[in-house]
Parts: C-alpha cells; structure tokens; sequence
C-alpha cells in the first residue's frame, strides 16, 4: 500500500501561470479530499468527491480553481492564472469513509 | 457555523514537562459530531493520532489523551511527560458521523516544540 501519492512534490509557477495538481488515491478508498495548508490559515477545506463525483466545493475559490476526479484512480486540482497567494501545500486525502483519512504528503505550489 | 478553535502556537516545552493542547468545537449543523487529532511529524504527512466518536469517551494513542466534552464543547488535547519526538503540529478537527457528510473541519493547528 504505497498510501495517497500527490504529484509533484513541488511546483514552482510563475503569476499568470496554469498549475495542476495530481492525487491517486488509496486503492477501494470512495472519497477523495483537497485541502489547502498555509501558516496564516491553516488547514482550509476545498473539495472533495464520493465515488467521483463531486460532493462539497463549498471552500473552492470561485475564480481559477477547478477539480476534477474523472476515474477511481486520481483526481486533479487545477488553478489558472496562479497568483502569489494561491502559494501553499495542497494536501489530498482518501478515505474510506467520511472519516480516518489517508493524507498524501502534499503537493508544495510556489507562487513567483 | 460549525468550526474548530484550538490553541495558537508555537508552544514551547521542555522533555517531561506536561502538555495540553485546548481545542474548542462548534457543530451548529452537526448533531453527533466526531472528534479527531491529527499530528504532522517534521518531514511526515498529516496523520490520526487519535478520535472519539462518542461524547463523554477518552480517546489515547502514544502517550496522549483527549476527552470528548459535549458540555463544555471541547476536545483537549494531553500529555503527562512529553518527549523530543513529539514535536510536531497538531490539529484538532471535527467531522460528521455519517458517509456523504461534511468533509472534517480542522482547525489551524498547534506547532509544538519539546526541548531536551
């Protein structure tokens, strides 16, 4: 069980750029989390998905930011036109229900 | 709204002193809300320490403790004699009991530093 497996580690994008973030969940897991982690405000919700479909992007920004869970086996975030303080750890995780979650190690998005 | 308060960092302690860790829970939209800690070792990914689904229930994992209390909505987390590996943040968060519910709210995590 390699666990929930983020890619890439690190991304540096300069302003204006597209990033996308890749997650591949815990095989059988149903859901699947993003999670955005910065000092200031610490663990914020963004979406999540049961069975790939889209459950609560309630903590989506609007704007620029999308997921997408096309099959059982990985879900994207992706953010256009990245700006400086879209710059954090993007944490995904799987579970198998709503709770005892699986982080990944996260995906950490620099913003420049 | 339903959300986590927990104690601002950092927080620093020496080897065997003793730790607590408050954490504050509103759960406006949640009847029977679940109850974790989740810890992130330097260098590791975000994991459970521990949860309590019921309230008036004592959860433990390594060394540390934490009461699910309904009255006073609070999950505090405890330990008696800390070690230098327990250095880490600390999240306190608060989920539904039910598949299909709100993903888990955590709130924004305690940095703790244990010197020798």
């Amino acid at each position: 069980n390699a666990g929930v497996i983020q890619t890439p580690r690190h991304k540096v994008t300069g302003k204006g750029q597209e990033a996308t973030l890749w997650c591949e969940p815990i095989s059988g897991h149903s859901a699947v989390f993003w999670y955005r982690q910065t000092i200031v405000q610490g663990l914020e919700f963004l979406t999540y998905f049961r069975n790939q479909a889209p459950i609560d992007d309630s903590g989506m920004p609007k704007e620029r930011f999308s997921a997408q869970m096309p099959n059982q086996s990985h879900s994207t975030l992706k953010i256009q036109s990245t700006q400086p303080q879209d710059s954090a750890v993007y944490l995904c995780a799987s579970s198998l229900e709503n709770s005892d979650y699986t982080f990944g190690s996260g995906t950490r998005l620099l913003v420049i | 709204g339903d959300s986590v308060t927990q104690t601002e960092g950092p927080v620093t302690v020496s080897e065997s002193e003793s730790l607590i860790i408050n954490c504050t829970y509103s759960a406006t939209s949640i009847a029977y809300p679940n109850l974790f800690w989740y810890v992130r070792y330097p260098g590791e990914g975000l994991q459970l320490l521990l949860k309590v689904i019921t309230a008036g229930q004592k959860g433990s994992s390594r060394g540390f403790e934490a009461t699910y209390n309904k009255e006073t909505t609070s999950f505090h987390l405890q330990k008696a004699s800390v070690q230098e590996s327990d250095s880490a943040v600390y999240y306190c968060a608060l989920g539904t009991p039910y598949q299909g519910g709100r993903a888990l709210i955590f709130g924004t995590g305690t940095t703790v530093s244990v010197s020798p």
